[in-house]
Formats: structure tokens, C-alpha cells, sequence
């Protein structure tokens, strides 16, 4: 079984950093990925960790912690069209793909 | 194509009628997935194809939907005798999947479906 948590709704200010927290719970855990959906868009991928440790791109960085059965994605210098839902996905090698609820992050000035 | 394509877009449709939603994924891309997304919720997982195997139906909601896919390529997702319940976006998505590494999964933009 597969169980994922993540907070529904995040706000932070314009400039600030913000970090959306997933956990895990999935037997066979290879990684796990982060998606952005802007309204009415379609989800596209944001990053994907296999290892321990953080990865960065560019303002967005993603942290993995295997033996935490946990991950975050940090989002700095925010921009108003970081306004969007990020979901958390854990990989479980040759099985399908499942997200979780998503975190909705508003961006205000 | 250059990415996935869905079709139609927008579909309304009266309760009890059948519909039919398309993808076409990336060319060369094994793996395929559809997913339902009502306002405002989450990515809720359908059906998934890889390569030859038999695909992973364990996320459809009922018998009154089903899903192929021919030629290891264009998929079709059917709703049979539509209910309003099953008013949201349909999502499909593709990916070259290799095993259990790194799955970079491409979405379509989606079929809002409503169903009156």
C-alpha cells in the first residue's frame, strides 16, 4: 500500500522562501518526484530525488530523506506565478505513478 | 508529436450517454497514464499502461469505465452510461520509462468533461 501526506494550502509573501513538506509511506521506494500545476494547466515535472540529500534547480531545490520516509521542495526568491499546486511522488520502481493531494501555494505581495 | 495530445477539450455530454476521451502520448513513449481530476482536488490515478503488459486497472471507479490502448501507442478511455459524478478533467500522461529509474512524466493539457 501507498500512503502520502502533504499540507493543502501554503501563503507566503512575494521574495520570501517557502518549503511544502511530503511524507511517505510505500513499500519498494525508488524516489520521488515534484509536479507544478498552475491553474487550469497541466501538471509538469518539477524534480525527482533518488538519493538522500538536496537537489537544486535553479530557485526550487528538493530535499530527500529515505530513512525519514520524507521530502520538501523549497521555493526561493517566491514570485507571484509560483502561485500554484505542487504534489509530492513517490516512484516504486515498475508501478504506476501516485500523487497526493497536492499543496496550493499562494503567493501575495 | 512534440508533446501529448488530448482530445477533444471539452466535451458536454447528458447523463446516461457514452463518452470516448484520446490520447495521443509522445512518440516512443512505453509508458502511459490516465488520471481524473475534480475542481480543486488531487491527481486521482486510473489506469496505466506499460509497453505489452497488462495494464494496471486498479484506479478506475467502476465497471462503466474502460480503457485501451492499440498499437502500443493512441489510447482511448471510455465512460459508459456517464453520471454527473464524473464531471472533471481527464488527464493523460506519458513517459519513456526505464525500469525503476527516474520517471519524467509529460501531461497532456486534458478533456474537461460535463456531464449534465
Amino acid at each position: 500500500g501507498q500512503s502520502l501526506e502533504q499540507p493543502s494550502e501554503v501563503t507566503a509573501v512575494e521574495g520570501a522562501i517557502v518549503q511544502i513538506n511530503c511524507t511517505y509511506q510505500t513499500s519498494g521506494f525508488y524516489g520521488l518526484s515534484w509536479y507544478q500545476q498552475h491553474d487550469g494547466g497541466a501538471p509538469t515535472f518539477l524534480s525527482y530525488n533518488a538519493l538522500d540529500g538536496l537537489e537544486e534547480t535553479g530557485r526550487f531545490s528538493s530535499f530527500l530523506s529515505r530513512s525519514d520516509s520524507y521530502g520538501y521542495l523549497l521555493l526561493q526568491e517566491l514570485q507571484m506565478k509560483d502561485s500554484a499546486s505542487y504534489f509530492c511522488a513517490p516512484s516504486r520502481g515498475n508501478t504506476p505513478l501516485v500523487f497526493g493531494k497536492g499543496t496550493r501555494l499562494s503567493v501575495i505581495a | 508529436g512534440a508533446g501529448v495530445s488530448q482530445s477533444p477539450s471539452n466535451k458536454v455530454t447528458e447523463k446516461g450517454k457514452d463518452v470516448e476521451l484520446r490520447c495521443d502520448p509522445i512518440s516512443g513513449h512505453t509508458a502511459l497514464y490516465w488520471y481524473r481530476q475534480s475542481l480543486g482536488q488531487g491527481l486521482e490515478f486510473l489506469i496505466y499502461f506499460q509497453g505489452n503488459s497488462a495494464p494496471d486497472k486498479s484506479g478506475l471507479p467502476s465497471d462503466r469505465f474502460s480503457a485501451e490502448r492499440t498499437g502500443g501507442s493512441v489510447s482511448t478511455l471510455t465512460i459508459q452510461r456517464t453520471q454527473q459524478e464524473d464531471s472533471a478533467v481527464y488527464l493523460c500522461a506519458s513517459s519513456l520509462k526505464r525500469g525503476a529509474t527516474n520517471e519524467k512524466l509529460f501531461f497532456g493539457s486534458g478533456t474537461q468533461l460535463s456531464v449534465l
